[in-house]
């Protein structure tokens, strides 16, 4: 198996933009999580999916941050409009149940 | 509140000098406490699962052990290529996957 894949692996854009992240989990893999991860904060949960269902997005930062998983291969992640405070490095990561979950390489977000 | 606590932020090591990390949590119900490896650049890769007090785990140089309150991993004569951010992050009862994670601590082992 590739593992959890991300796109792009970098994304730079201007501030107001709309950003979409997206994120193909591991197959046969049922739960499904958005991480955020910066320097001062280290790695915050922004959503997760069980089955496709989103099951908590309370770390979600506001509005304008949107995510949807319509199949169990497939995710997006999107901002929108982005803000230079979004910049971070933003993680998939995949689990069965409640065993390990396995992260993706991550999408280094910079807005300018 | 879940809560999930690494100490120390930064540790340097000399090539073959042990030490250990330290993971204390408050977690209500814990249902597994996982240790990655992060290397920079690159996403949190997996190295533990330990479920219950009393439990330990090995891997090469690397040993995790589980308390009622904290986990430690000891690292035993480290290698420069040991050196990474080490995360630990705890899932509690109910939660369906939520994993939380503790603010990392940074190992540089020096040739």
């Amino acid at each position: 198996d590739a593992g959890v894949i991300q796109s792009p692996r970098h994304e730079v854009t201007e501030m107001g933009q709309e950003v979409t992240l997206r994120c193909k989990p591991i197959s046969g893999h049922n739960s499904l999580f958005w991480y955020r991860q910066t320097m001062m904060r280290g790695l915050e949960l922004l959503i997760y999916f069980n089955n496709n269902v989103p099951i908590d997005d309370s770390g979600m930062p506001e509005d304008r941050f949107s995510a949807k998983m319509p199949n169990a291969s497939f995710s997006t992640l999107k901002i929108q409009p982005s803000e230079p405070r979004d910049s971070a490095v933003y993680f998939c990561a995949s689990s069965l149940g409640e065993s390990e979950a396995f992260f993706g390489q991550g999408t280094r977000l910079t807005v300018v | 509140e879940d809560q999930v606590t690494q100490s120390p932020e930064a540790l340097r090591l000399q090539e073959g000098e042990s030490s250990s990390l330290n993971c204390s949590y408050t977690v209500s119900g814990l249902r597994g406490l996982f240790w990655y490896r992060q290397d920079p650049g690159k996403g949190p890769e997996f190295l533990f699962t330990l479920y219950s007090a009393g439990e330990e785990k090995e891997k090469e140089r690397l040993k995790a052990t589980l308390t009622k309150k904290e986990s430690f991993l000891h690292i035993t004569a480290p290698k420069p290529e040991d050196s990474a951010t080490y995360l630990c992050a705890v899932r509690r009862s109910g939660n369906t996957g939520k994993l939380i994670f503790g603010q990392g601590t940074t190992l540089q082992v020096k040739p």
